[in-house]
């Protein structure tokens, strides 16, 4: 079956450093999402991507798609500690279902 | 998002009773979704709707069921619960083209 594939698990950072997580599917992704779980809280939709080689950016976030459409990344310049919290990659397979990826939790140390 | 709730947000049960698990939503969303969340696992799909009428398995359904009482409504059931169904369990709803998903607050459930 599809699997989505995320690394690293974990991220520790100090205040300020950047902070890359990478998203890899078995299969050719049409689209692809990205949430955050706030500790304690439920998944919020970020962003999506469409289009192969797509790169979008929300203030120090810049999320990128592969040009095969099989991964995607996601980028924060200069941490805070409102970054803190789980992000999530998600895309559909075929027979409309959902899959979202392992997870990368980040740790932001003031 | 309040949109989506879920109810309840905590239970602690005994193997081998029945359990349901409510969600609703009045965002008016066809889909809906029923994830379970284990640390180091991300979240998996446990079962989907699209309509009323519509039920479809998901990556992990064994030992689930749901009943999608109307657009509203999509309530997981686990008939006997087993100690490696403790876990946190998320309703959404999904929308637009790409299914962008919106979450309930989640039920943390505990089988003894």
């Amino acid at each position: 079956g599809q699997q989505v594939m995320q690394i690293p698990q974990y991220q520790h950072v100090q205040e300020g450093e950047d902070f890359t997580t990478y998203c890899n599917s078995s299969t050719t992704l049409s689209n692809i999402q990205w949430y955050k779980q706030r500790p304690g809280g439920h998944p919020v939709f970020l962003i999506q991507l469409v289009k192969s080689g797509e790169v979008k950016k929300q203030k120090r976030l810049t999320f990128q798609f592969g040009e095969a459409k099989k991964n995607s990344s996601l980028h924060i310049t200069a941490t805070q500690t409102t970054d803190v919290g789980t992000y999530f990659c998600a895309g559909p397979s075929t027979g409309n279902q959902f899959y979202f990826g392992t997870g990368t939790s980040l740790t932001v140390i003031p | 998002d309040a949109d989506v709730t879920q109810t309840p947000r905590n239970r602690i049960t005994k193997t081998g009773k029945r359990i349901m698990l409510e969600c609703s939503q009045t965002k008016g969303h066809d889909r809906m979704y029923w994830y379970r969340q284990d640390p180091g696992l991300g979240l998996r799909l446990i079962y989907y709707s699209f309509d009323v009428k519509d039920i479809n398995k998901g990556e992990i359904s064994d030992g689930y069921s749901v009943s999608r009482q109307a657009q509203a409504k999509f309530s997981l059931s686990l008939e006997s619960a087993i100690p490696n169904q403790t876990a946190l369990y998320f309703c959404a709803t999904g929308t637009g083209r790409y299914n962008e998903q919106f979450f309930g607050p989640g039920t943390r459930l505990t089988v003894l």
